[in-house]
């Protein structure tokens, strides 16, 4: 059962275009975490929500929690093509096993 | 580099045969999680330590799995007798007490069960 679903699974866009990326679930999180993976490589931590209704900015990067914390956003603003990788987002119960989302593939062309 | 480092990182192995995996944590993070990813998917939890204890196991983790963290330090994962079906990349993590407690993870091991 996966209890994290992530929408949309691939998405293609040009430079310079806006995007979101959902990621919803049934279940309260404490903590929900969002990665960037590329292939052949390990995720790479790009943020941790922790709070419900936080919204974290990092650069051109929007993360929000729900305030149920059962679900959260990546925003991208202005996307270029260093940002193409595959995002996972990943919901935690204190400090045991992260689940993960289905993942979002997103390719950014010049 | 002080990050979670894995060896190797790639593993090309007959069916039938075992294979052996390490991660070395990042040095002052107490726990430690495996996670297995096939493509396409997102990673899956196999199993985490805390210090040396191993906490808690996926029932994805059958019995010819086996991990260990001796020391509370570097830990290894050992596929005995492996079947083309445990063709994946696994991810090893590693995370310190505290708020988030944010999981920091290694490049992978990419096995291939021929």
């Amino acid at each position: 059962t996966q209890l994290l679903e992530q929408s949309p699974q691939f998405l293609s866009i040009q430079e310079g275009e806006n995007l979101t990326v959902y990621c919803n679930s049934s279940s309260v999180f404490s903590s929900l975490q969002w990665y960037r993976q590329e292939p052949g490589e390990g995720p790479v931590l790009l943020v941790t929500v922790v709070t419900g209704g936080e919204v974290k900015k990092l650069k051109r990067l929007t993360f929000q929690f729900g305030d149920a914390r059962k679900d959260s956003s990546l925003h991208i603003t202005a996307a270029q093509p260093g940002d193409t990788g595959l995002y996972l987002c990943a919901g935690a119960r204190g400090f045991q096993k992260l689940v993960f989302g289905t993942g979002t593939r997103l390719l950014v062309s010049p | 580099d002080t990050g979670v480092s894995q060896d190797p990182r790639h593993k090309i192995t007959k069916r039938g045969q075992n294979v052996t995996f390490r991660c070395d944590p990042i040095s002052e993070h107490n726990r430690l999680y495996w996670y297995r990813q096939t493509l396409g998917q997102g990673p899956e939890f196999l199993t985490y330590f805390q210090n040396e204890a191993q906490l808690e196991k996926s029932r994805l983790l059958s019995d010819r799995f086996s991990a260990e963290r001796p020391k509370g330090s570097f830990s290894t994962l050992e596929i005995q007798r492996t079947e083309q079906g445990d063709s994946a990349m696994y991810l090893c993590a590693s995370s310190f007490d505290g708020i988030g407690g944010e999981q920091y993870f290694g490049p992978g091991t990419r096995l291939t069960v021929t």
